[in-house]
């Protein structure tokens, strides 16, 4: 009865390195989202993956920003060349199919750009 | 456009009941949640509640929803103070299933 996944929790790299995030959805799980949560702020959605459909990557902020999932299973959110205002926290999230379904949140991974 | 606006702070004594309220701007958003943070945290989802209904309560949790002024509250009755936390109020976008979320309550309890 695991929860969703996510590593690494804390990540601390320097401005213009590559970062991966990796989240692991609960079991059986066929949607999953990518969130990015600023100091103070709410959540802003990045990207939504849902079975085999084209995913949803309306919120990707930039090009910098990539992600991918291996079936129902795995994802992982890539940023290229980061940047200071990249710095904050990644927050995965993943549900059953139908509209009905509420969304169920991991403890994130906190990125801070030197 | 989609927005989705709460007051930023509520500090109530313990054992009072404490009301969270939340402004949305999309008519067409089927489902309306309630989300809770803890320092350090993700989200736990509390409640959530269909469109077309007006009112749910699950134990000290009691969600009002006005779809006429596209308002949301969340009531929570006997508050304590683990209770203390931010709470996010969010609606699901009508296409795909992104949550569109305010900035977060924070409810501070005092003893």
């Amino acid at each position: 009865g695991a929860g969703v996944s996510q590593s690494p929790s804390n990540k601390v790299t320097e401005k213009g390195k590559d970062v991966e995030l990796r989240c692991d959805p609960i079991s059986g799980h066929t949607a999953l989202y990518w969130y990015r949560q600023r100091l103070g702020q709410g959540l802003e959605f990045l990207i939504y993956f849902q079975g085999n459909s084209a995913p949803d990557k309306s919120g990707l902020p930039s090009d910098r920003f990539s992600a991918e999932r291996t079936g129902e299973s795995v994802s992982t959110l890539t940023i290229q060349r980061t940047q200071q205002e990249d710095s904050a926290v990644y927050l995965c999230a993943s549900s059953f199919g139908g509209r009905d379904q509420p969304q169920h949140f991991g403890d994130g991974t906190r990125l801070s750009i030197l | 456009g989609e927005d989705v606006e709460q007051s930023l702070f509520l500090s109530v004594r313990e054992g009072d009941s404490s009301v969270i309220n939340c402004t949305y701007t999309d008519s067409s958003s089927t489902y309306l949640y309630w989300y809770k943070q803890e320092p350090g945290a993700g989200l736990q989802l509390l409640t959530y509640i269909f469109s077309n209904m007006d009112m749910k309560q699950d134990q000290r949790l009691t969600v009002l929803l006005n779809k006429k002024d596209k308002h949301l509250s969340l009531r929570i009755a006997d508050t304590q103070t683990g209770d203390s936390a931010i709470y996010f109020c969010a609606e699901r976008h009508n296409q795909g299933g992104k949550l569109i979320f305010g900035q977060g309550t924070e409810l501070s309890v005092k003893p």
